[in-house]
């Protein structure tokens, strides 16, 4: 049982380039989510997504995309990365949504991420 | 807008020691309130989930309280141990809203 995974682990690049950060969770979660975490603020949501097929922005999703054609995928695309979002970016996935207390969210170990 | 305050920012206190992080938030309705440990270079790891009915919840030397009518929770940490050195975040969910607020964490350091 992998739990969630994330790659890659780091990444630099450059103004205007794109890119693809992967999650995958083998726990067949409905819930996934993206989350950035800069220094001194708390995790803020980009994108969400309940279930196959169905996916919602968050809190901060402007130049970012995602998709979810399969339970276990929720990959972020970055389409023309500047350096504002150079940032830690974390993966979480959970049975059923966050409202549901006895439902544990698990986050995977994160992107690093460095835009030049 | 749903706020979660954490306090101390940072804190240092000796192996062995206890010590005590709070976080106030303003999340409305309530759902359930979380405790994260996140270890420098890792993802967050769940330790605690509590619902407005919950006042209590320990997990080994992890000890939460909340007071749903204050909007308060507390973490304590008992005879810390260096492996508790870590950043702790305090994660609150309004009832009919999918999307988590987290606080900033606060940074504790176990020093021996």
């Amino acid at each position: 049982n992998a739990g969630v995974t994330q790659t890659p682990k780091f990444q630099v690049l450059k103004t205007g380039q794109s890119m693809t950060l992967q999650c995958a969770q083998d726990m067949n979660h409905e819930y996934m989510s993206w989350y950035r975490q800069d220094p001194g603020m708390g995790l803020r949501l980009i994108h969400y997504s309940v279930g196959a097929g169905i996916t919602d922005q968050g809190e901060v999703p402007n130049g970012y995309n995602v998709s979810r054609s399969t339970t276990e995928d929720f990959p972020l695309r970055l389409l023309s990365a500047a350096p504002s979002q150079t940032s830690v970016y974390f993966c979480a996935s959970s049975y059923r949504d966050p409202q549901s207390s006895g439902n544990t969210i698990y986050f995977g170990e994160g992107s690093w991420l460095t835009v030049v | 807008k749903n706020q979660v305050e954490q306090s101390p920012q940072s804190l240092i206190i000796l192996e062995g020691k206890n010590c005590t992080l709070q976080c106030n938030y303003t999340v409305s309705p309530f759902s359930n309130l979380r405790w994260y440990k996140q270890d420098t270079g890792r993802g967050p790891v769940s330790l605690t989930i509590m619902t407005f009915s919950e006042n209590t919840k320990s997990n080994g030397r992890y000890t939460a309280t909340l007071d749903a009518d204050t909007k308060q929770s507390s973490l304590h940490i008992t005879a810390s141990q260096l492996s508790d050195s870590a950043s702790y975040i305090c994660v609150v969910t309004a009832r009919g809203d999918y999307k988590l607020s987290f606080g900033a964490g606060t940074t504790v350091t176990v020093r021996a």
